[in-house]
Protein backbone atom coordinates (compact mmCIF):
# COMPACT_ATOMS: atom_id res chain seq x y z
CA UNK A 1 0.00 0.00 0.00
CA UNK A 2 1.19 3.24 -0.57
CA UNK A 3 1.17 6.05 2.14
CA UNK A 4 1.99 9.53 2.38
CA UNK A 5 3.08 11.44 5.39
CA UNK A 6 3.55 14.83 6.19
CA UNK A 7 4.48 15.35 9.57
CA UNK A 8 4.27 19.14 10.41
CA UNK A 9 0.61 20.15 11.08
CA UNK A 10 1.17 23.57 11.05
CA UNK A 11 4.42 26.21 9.98
CA UNK A 12 5.16 29.74 10.36
CA UNK A 13 7.84 32.06 8.81
CA UNK A 14 8.42 35.28 8.15
CA UNK A 15 8.17 36.88 4.31
CA UNK A 16 11.12 37.05 2.79
CA UNK A 17 12.71 33.66 4.44
CA UNK A 18 13.27 30.56 3.53
CA UNK A 19 11.19 27.47 4.88
CA UNK A 20 11.17 23.68 3.75
CA UNK A 21 7.89 21.33 4.21
CA UNK A 22 8.51 17.98 4.42
CA UNK A 23 6.73 14.82 3.16
CA UNK A 24 7.67 11.34 3.00
CA UNK A 25 6.06 8.35 1.27
CA UNK A 26 6.66 4.36 1.52
CA UNK A 27 6.05 2.52 -1.68
CA UNK A 28 7.79 -0.33 -3.68
CA UNK A 29 6.90 1.03 -7.09
CA UNK A 30 10.15 2.21 -8.65
CA UNK A 31 8.14 4.53 -11.09
CA UNK A 32 5.97 7.24 -9.99
CA UNK A 33 5.60 10.80 -9.40
CA UNK A 34 5.38 13.39 -6.71
CA UNK A 35 3.31 16.47 -6.39
CA UNK A 36 3.04 19.17 -4.20
CA UNK A 37 -0.46 20.80 -4.45
CA UNK A 38 -1.27 24.70 -2.51
CA UNK A 39 -4.71 24.77 -1.23
CA UNK A 40 -5.16 28.87 -0.20
CA UNK A 41 -8.24 30.16 1.88
CA UNK A 42 -9.93 30.59 -1.61
CA UNK A 43 -9.96 26.56 -0.73
CA UNK A 44 -8.74 26.00 -5.00
CA UNK A 45 -6.21 23.23 -5.30
CA UNK A 46 -3.43 24.74 -7.12
CA UNK A 47 -0.32 22.46 -8.61
CA UNK A 48 3.06 24.08 -7.50
CA UNK A 49 5.80 21.29 -8.43
CA UNK A 50 5.76 17.84 -9.68
CA UNK A 51 9.11 15.54 -10.02
CA UNK A 52 9.58 12.05 -11.89
CA UNK A 53 11.12 9.27 -9.96
CA UNK A 54 13.49 8.13 -12.81
CA UNK A 55 14.68 11.89 -12.97
CA UNK A 56 17.45 12.58 -10.25
CA UNK A 57 17.51 16.32 -10.60
CA UNK A 58 15.55 18.06 -8.79
CA UNK A 59 12.45 20.38 -9.84
CA UNK A 60 12.55 23.86 -9.67
CA UNK A 61 9.36 26.26 -10.38
CA UNK A 62 10.64 29.82 -9.55
CA UNK A 63 10.45 30.43 -5.82
CA UNK A 64 9.82 26.55 -5.23
CA UNK A 65 12.10 23.77 -5.60
CA UNK A 66 12.36 20.41 -4.09
CA UNK A 67 14.94 18.24 -2.81
CA UNK A 68 13.95 14.20 -3.55
CA UNK A 69 15.58 11.70 -1.98
CA UNK A 70 14.56 8.63 -3.67
CA UNK A 71 16.67 6.00 -1.61
CA UNK A 72 15.11 7.92 1.82
CA UNK A 73 11.66 7.99 0.17
CA UNK A 74 11.63 12.02 0.87
CA UNK A 75 10.49 14.88 -0.95
CA UNK A 76 10.66 17.98 0.49
CA UNK A 77 9.65 21.44 -0.57
CA UNK A 78 11.38 24.52 -0.29
CA UNK A 79 9.97 28.07 -0.44
CA UNK A 80 12.42 30.66 -1.31
CA UNK A 81 11.70 34.39 -0.71
CA UNK A 82 8.20 33.73 1.32
CA UNK A 83 5.08 35.82 0.19
CA UNK A 84 1.93 36.54 2.27
CA UNK A 85 -0.06 35.05 -0.82
CA UNK A 86 2.09 31.76 -0.18
CA UNK A 87 0.10 31.00 3.46
CA UNK A 88 -2.08 28.14 2.64
CA UNK A 89 -2.44 24.30 3.12
CA UNK A 90 0.35 22.79 1.39
CA UNK A 91 -0.50 18.63 0.25
CA UNK A 92 1.90 16.59 -1.03
CA UNK A 93 0.73 13.74 -3.11
CA UNK A 94 1.89 10.27 -5.03
CA UNK A 95 0.86 8.95 -7.71
CA UNK A 96 1.84 5.99 -9.90
CA UNK A 97 0.56 3.89 -13.00
CA UNK A 98 -1.29 6.80 -13.91
CA UNK A 99 -3.72 5.43 -11.09
CA UNK A 100 -4.87 7.43 -7.87
CA UNK A 101 -3.47 9.70 -6.24
CA UNK A 102 -2.57 9.28 -2.70
CA UNK A 103 -1.61 12.88 -0.21
CA UNK A 104 -0.63 13.12 2.85
CA UNK A 105 -2.29 15.49 5.22
CA UNK A 106 -1.27 18.74 4.73
CA UNK A 107 0.79 20.86 6.38
CA UNK A 108 -0.48 24.58 6.88
CA UNK A 109 1.73 27.66 6.24
CA UNK A 110 1.38 30.96 7.75
CA UNK A 111 3.45 33.63 6.32
CA UNK A 112 3.96 36.88 8.40
CA UNK A 113 4.77 40.08 7.39
CA UNK B 1 -9.10 25.75 -21.37
CA UNK B 2 -12.63 26.33 -18.06
CA UNK B 3 -10.84 23.67 -16.00
CA UNK B 4 -12.79 21.38 -14.10
CA UNK B 5 -16.41 22.83 -13.58
CA UNK B 6 -18.13 21.55 -10.16
CA UNK B 7 -22.00 22.92 -9.04
CA UNK B 8 -23.23 23.79 -7.08
CA UNK B 9 -20.53 25.73 -4.92
CA UNK B 10 -22.18 25.71 -1.51
CA UNK B 11 -25.18 23.39 -1.11
CA UNK B 12 -26.95 23.86 2.18
CA UNK B 13 -29.60 20.90 3.22
CA UNK B 14 -31.37 19.27 5.63
CA UNK B 15 -30.50 15.72 7.14
CA UNK B 16 -32.62 13.47 4.97
CA UNK B 17 -32.56 14.92 2.01
CA UNK B 18 -30.84 13.65 -1.51
CA UNK B 19 -28.34 16.16 -2.54
CA UNK B 20 -26.30 16.04 -5.49
CA UNK B 21 -23.14 17.18 -6.87
CA UNK B 22 -22.06 17.90 -10.44
CA UNK B 23 -18.84 17.94 -12.31
CA UNK B 24 -17.55 18.53 -15.75
CA UNK B 25 -14.15 17.59 -16.23
CA UNK B 26 -11.96 19.24 -18.52
CA UNK B 27 -12.26 18.61 -22.24
CA UNK B 28 -10.51 15.22 -23.59
CA UNK B 29 -9.03 14.20 -19.95
CA UNK B 30 -10.18 10.48 -19.54
CA UNK B 31 -9.95 10.30 -15.79
CA UNK B 32 -12.32 11.49 -12.96
CA UNK B 33 -11.81 11.45 -9.15
CA UNK B 34 -13.97 12.38 -6.80
CA UNK B 35 -12.21 13.23 -3.20
CA UNK B 36 -13.74 14.78 0.34
CA UNK B 37 -12.30 16.66 2.57
CA UNK B 38 -12.75 17.11 5.83
CA UNK B 39 -10.22 18.51 9.01
CA UNK B 40 -10.48 15.48 10.74
CA UNK B 41 -9.75 12.87 7.41
CA UNK B 42 -8.07 15.34 4.99
CA UNK B 43 -8.15 14.01 1.75
CA UNK B 44 -9.98 10.89 1.08
CA UNK B 45 -10.88 9.62 -2.58
CA UNK B 46 -14.51 8.40 -3.14
CA UNK B 47 -14.48 6.58 -6.35
CA UNK B 48 -12.26 6.98 -9.61
CA UNK B 49 -13.55 6.57 -13.26
CA UNK B 50 -11.43 5.77 -16.43
CA UNK B 51 -13.43 6.23 -19.82
CA UNK B 52 -16.58 6.52 -18.16
CA UNK B 53 -16.03 3.44 -16.33
CA UNK B 54 -16.03 2.97 -12.42
CA UNK B 55 -12.49 1.81 -11.24
CA UNK B 56 -11.95 1.59 -7.92
CA UNK B 57 -15.29 2.87 -5.32
CA UNK B 58 -13.51 1.34 -2.48
CA UNK B 59 -13.75 4.72 -0.71
CA UNK B 60 -17.47 5.46 -1.27
CA UNK B 61 -17.94 5.50 2.96
CA UNK B 62 -21.43 3.53 2.48
CA UNK B 63 -24.65 2.85 0.23
CA UNK B 64 -25.91 5.86 0.66
CA UNK B 65 -22.69 7.35 -1.91
CA UNK B 66 -23.41 7.03 -5.65
CA UNK B 67 -21.99 8.43 -8.19
CA UNK B 68 -22.18 8.23 -11.93
CA UNK B 69 -20.52 9.12 -15.49
CA UNK B 70 -22.94 8.46 -17.93
CA UNK B 71 -20.74 10.70 -20.58
CA UNK B 72 -16.82 11.62 -21.44
CA UNK B 73 -18.11 15.29 -20.06
CA UNK B 74 -20.36 14.65 -16.91
CA UNK B 75 -20.28 13.01 -13.84
CA UNK B 76 -22.74 13.31 -10.31
CA UNK B 77 -21.85 12.19 -6.99
CA UNK B 78 -25.20 11.60 -4.84
CA UNK B 79 -25.98 10.94 -1.46
CA UNK B 80 -29.04 9.70 -0.16
CA UNK B 81 -30.64 10.16 2.23
CA UNK B 82 -27.96 12.89 3.25
CA UNK B 83 -26.23 12.62 6.94
CA UNK B 84 -24.71 15.70 9.27
CA UNK B 85 -21.71 13.45 9.21
CA UNK B 86 -21.55 14.01 5.45
CA UNK B 87 -20.96 17.73 5.78
CA UNK B 88 -17.49 18.03 3.94
CA UNK B 89 -16.09 19.79 0.73
CA UNK B 90 -16.40 17.62 -2.28
CA UNK B 91 -13.68 17.84 -5.24
CA UNK B 92 -13.85 16.36 -8.18
CA UNK B 93 -10.49 16.23 -10.53
CA UNK B 94 -9.93 15.12 -13.96
CA UNK B 95 -6.72 14.11 -15.63
CA UNK B 96 -5.38 12.34 -18.80
CA UNK B 97 -4.23 9.49 -19.50
CA UNK B 98 -0.50 8.96 -20.27
CA UNK B 99 -0.35 12.85 -18.09
CA UNK B 100 0.58 12.51 -14.57
CA UNK B 101 -1.21 15.85 -13.46
CA UNK B 102 -4.54 15.89 -11.67
CA UNK B 103 -6.46 19.27 -12.04
CA UNK B 104 -8.97 20.18 -9.70
CA UNK B 105 -12.53 21.98 -9.80
CA UNK B 106 -13.40 24.88 -7.21
CA UNK B 107 -15.04 22.16 -4.83
CA UNK B 108 -18.69 21.85 -3.31
CA UNK B 109 -18.86 23.07 0.35
CA UNK B 110 -21.73 20.60 1.32
CA UNK B 111 -23.62 21.07 4.98
CA UNK B 112 -26.47 18.91 6.24
CA UNK B 113 -27.66 20.26 9.42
Amino acid sequence: AQTVTQSQPEMSVQEAETVTLSCTYDTSESNYYLFWYKQPPSRQMILVIRQEAYKQQNATENRFSVNFQKAAKSFSLKISDSQLGDTAMYFCAFRYNFNKFYFGSGTKLNVKP
Amino acid sequence: DAGVIQSPRHEVTEMGQEVTLRCKPISGHNSLFWYRQTMMRGLELLIYFNNNVPIDDSGMPEDRFSAKMPNASFSTLKIQPSEPRDSAVYFCASSLEGNEKLFFGSGTQLSVL
